[in-house]
């Protein structure tokens, strides 16, 4: 079965500072997609980016970036210019090929300190 | 161009009772998903579906729970003989045709309580 581990439970940053929330993951499939989604407190989850198991090539979505390490099977994303706003829940999920459901980590509590 | 809606947004019940919850996926996707979340955890996945076909229930988390989705459009999602053990949110999503499109777009969820 596919596993996905947040190791951080919660994380700080001043604002306009740089954060990293960690991921990592457990598959034997070739096939699968990762993803970073945000929850908000009271509000709707949210895409924030996603990868493909496939490509090299991080994914960048303005401020926000990861680093996939495929071979060690690690997702991580990066937060730059962090803003009052970013101030959420963030659940790094997997998905294997195919329409089968989200697996998702524990999340991290992300606090933006002003 | 509306999202995901879920109602209601809020439930309390009885422990024994039985409880509906009604998902609106975004128009024109045709797989829809049911989560459970509980406190302090991500996510759990519960079933999807693609149009009105139930694909995978076998993560559905006792035969209390059963899910529909009779034409395709809106689903329910129904737990009998509720527990306080079901007290949790019930989160419902939805994705594009395209298989390129992965992304799932998730709905407020309905808060259900069991007294």
């Amino acid at each position: 079965a596919q596993t996905v581990t947040q190791s951080q439970p919660e994380m700080s940053v001043q604002e306009a500072e740089t954060v990293t929330l960690s991921c990592t993951y457990d598959t034997s499939e070739s096939d699968y997609y990762l993803f970073w989604y945000k929850q908000p407190p009271s509000r709707q989850m949210i895409l924030v980016i996603r990868q493909e198991a496939y490509k090299q090539q991080n994914a960048t979505e303005n401020r926000f970036s990861v680093n996939f390490q495929k071979a060690a099977k690690s997702f991580s994303l990066k937060i730059s210019d962090s803003q009052l706003g970013d101030a959420a829940m963030y659940f790094c999920a997997y998905r294997r090929g195919g329409a089968d459901g989200l697996t998702f980590g524990k999340g991290t509590h992300l606090i933006i300190q002003p | 161009d509306t999202g995901v809606s879920q109602d209601p947004r809020h439930k309390i019940t009885k422990r024994g009772q039985n409880v509906t919850f009604r998902c609106d996926p975004i128009s024109e996707h045709n797989r829809l998903y049911w989560y459970r979340q509980t406190l302090g955890q991500g996510p759990e996945f519960l079933t999807y579906f693609q149009n009105e076909a139930q694909l995978e229930k076998s993560r559905l988390l006792s035969d209390r729970f059963s899910a529909e989705r009779p034409k395709g459009s809106f689903s329910t999602l129904e737990i009998q003989r509720t527990e306080q053990g079901d007290s949790a949110m019930y989160l419902c999503a939805s994705s594009p045709r395209d298989r390129a499109q992965e992304t799932q777009y998730f709905g407020p969820g309905t808060r259900l309580l069991v007294l």
